[in-house]
Parts: structure tokens; C-alpha cells; sequence
């Protein structure tokens, strides 16, 4: 099955903005990262969330983990156009620390 | 944080030919590295679990035979695509943790290379 889903799969906002993705996933984890890609690029670690964890900050960037719904979302405040890029989270399973990507949201934050 | 390179960043090939890609750890040693497989606009799929000193673990449906995984040293395993076809032009991406690190449960990836088969 497919772990960690992110959506939406797009989103467009203006600078300035925030912007909020959110990540589904089915089975246990050891914890959630968030990356981000530039196109064509290489992953760039944002942030981690234990499963132990409820919350964290890092900057402009919030991360919150909900076990109890395998859910996380990830909120970039004040955006910039410089944040446009494609955002995953991805899950480590507890067994062993094998990373499970979603599908990604495109950011687009437009000038 | 800890730094993850690879080599080349691109490569164009022949049909036909096989292609080596290098995965270093540039500042900690890496016991175990992943190989993932990255196609356009789409997300990343893991393909092995690369093993220092040992056999590397490949995941359901990946040819072990095609995608040679060599893990010679702590900071150095390759990928070796076999006999390349067009359908294995992707974005190969590796990570690696720093299990002696501030951020031991990170995974730092390299910056990719982009394989393309004529």
C-alpha cells in the first residue's frame, strides 16, 4: 500500500502566503521527514518528526504529527518564491529505517 | 549537516552499455546506504539497501542482476546499471545516515544523477 500521500498534489499561492500540505499514511513509523526538491535536483532534508512527537518548528517552517490518524501536514509561513519546489514527506518504518516517499505537492508561490 | 555526493551528476549512454554511479559520504562513514529511482514527475522509489561489507538488499521487483550495488567502503558504494535501455533513463538518487552525528535518525541524500539511454 501506498505510504505517505501527500495533498494536494499542486498548490499555487501568492508570496506572503502560507502554505499548507498535508501527508497521509497506513502503517506504524519510526518517524516523518519532510524534503524538498527543486526541479531536477536533489533532495534537501527539512525536517523530522519522531512518532513520539506532536509538534515542531524550524523557521517558517510547522510540522504536526497526528498517529492516532496517520496524518502530518507541513506549513511554510510567510512564503517566498524562493520556497517554490516540490515538497515530500516521507515515513521510516520501525523495522528498518526504510523510507517510504509520497507523491509530492508542487509549490508554486508566485511573486 | 552531513554531506552525500554523487558522480557523475549526468550521463548520457548507449543502448547496451552498462554505467557506474558513486554514492560517497563526504564528512561521516555510512555503514548503510539506499539507492533510490526517480522518474519524471514522479516520487522516489527505493530500490536497495546498500551494505557495507555485505550483499545488498533490493526491493520487490528490482532486477539485482541490472542494478549492481557494490558497497566497498564506508564511504563509498556505487550502482552499476547493466546492459542499459531506454526505459532505465531516470534520476538516481542515493542517501545516507550519520549514525555518529547531532541528527543520527536523518537521511541525507546526494544531489542525483540523471541517466539517459539512447
Amino acid at each position: 500500500s501506498q505510504q505517505g500521500e501527500e495533498d494536494p498534489q499542486a498548490l499555487s499561492i501568492q508570496e506572503g502566503e502560507n502554505a499548507t500540505m498535508n501527508c497521509s499514511y497506513k502503517t506504524s513509523i519510526n518517524n516523518l521527514q519532510w524534503y524538498r526538491q527543486n526541479s531536477g535536483r536533489g533532495l534537501v532534508h527539512l525536517i523530522l518528526i519522531r512518532s513520539n512527537e506532536r509538534e515542531k518548528h524550524s523557521g517558517r517552517l510547522r510540522v504536526t504529527l497526528d498517529t492516532s490518524k496517520k496524518s502530518s501536514s507541513l506549513l511554510i509561513t510567510a512564503s517566498r518564491a524562493a520556497d517554490t519546489a516540490s515538497y515530500f514527506c516521507a515515513t521510516e518504518s520501525p523495522s528498518n529505517y526504510k523510507l517510504t516517499f509520497g507523491k509530492g505537492t508542487l509549490l508554486t508561490v508566485n511573486p | 549537516g552531513a554531506v552525500v555526493s554523487q558522480h557523475p551528476s549526468w550521463v548520457i549512454c548507449k543502448s547496451g552499455t552498462s554505467v557506474k554511479i558513486e554514492c560517497r559520504s563526504l564528512d561521516f562513514q555510512a555503514t548503510t546506504m539506499f539507492w533510490y529511482r526517480q522518474f519524471p514527475k514522479q516520487s522516489l522509489m527505493l530500490m536497495a539497501t546498500s551494505n557495507e561489507g555485505s550483499k545488498a538488499t533490493y526491493e520487490q521487483g528490482v532486477e539485482k542482476d541490472k542494478f549492481l550495488i557494490n558497497h566497498a567502503s564506508l564511504t563509498l558504494s556505487t550502482l552499476t546499471v547493466t546492459s542499459a535501455h531506454p526505459e532505465d533513463s531516470s534520476f538516481y538518487i542515493c542517501s545516507a545516515r550519520d549514525l555518529s552525528g547531532s541528527a543520527p535518525d536523518t537521511q541525507y541524500f546526494g544531489p542525483g544523477t540523471r541517466l539517459t539511454v539512447l
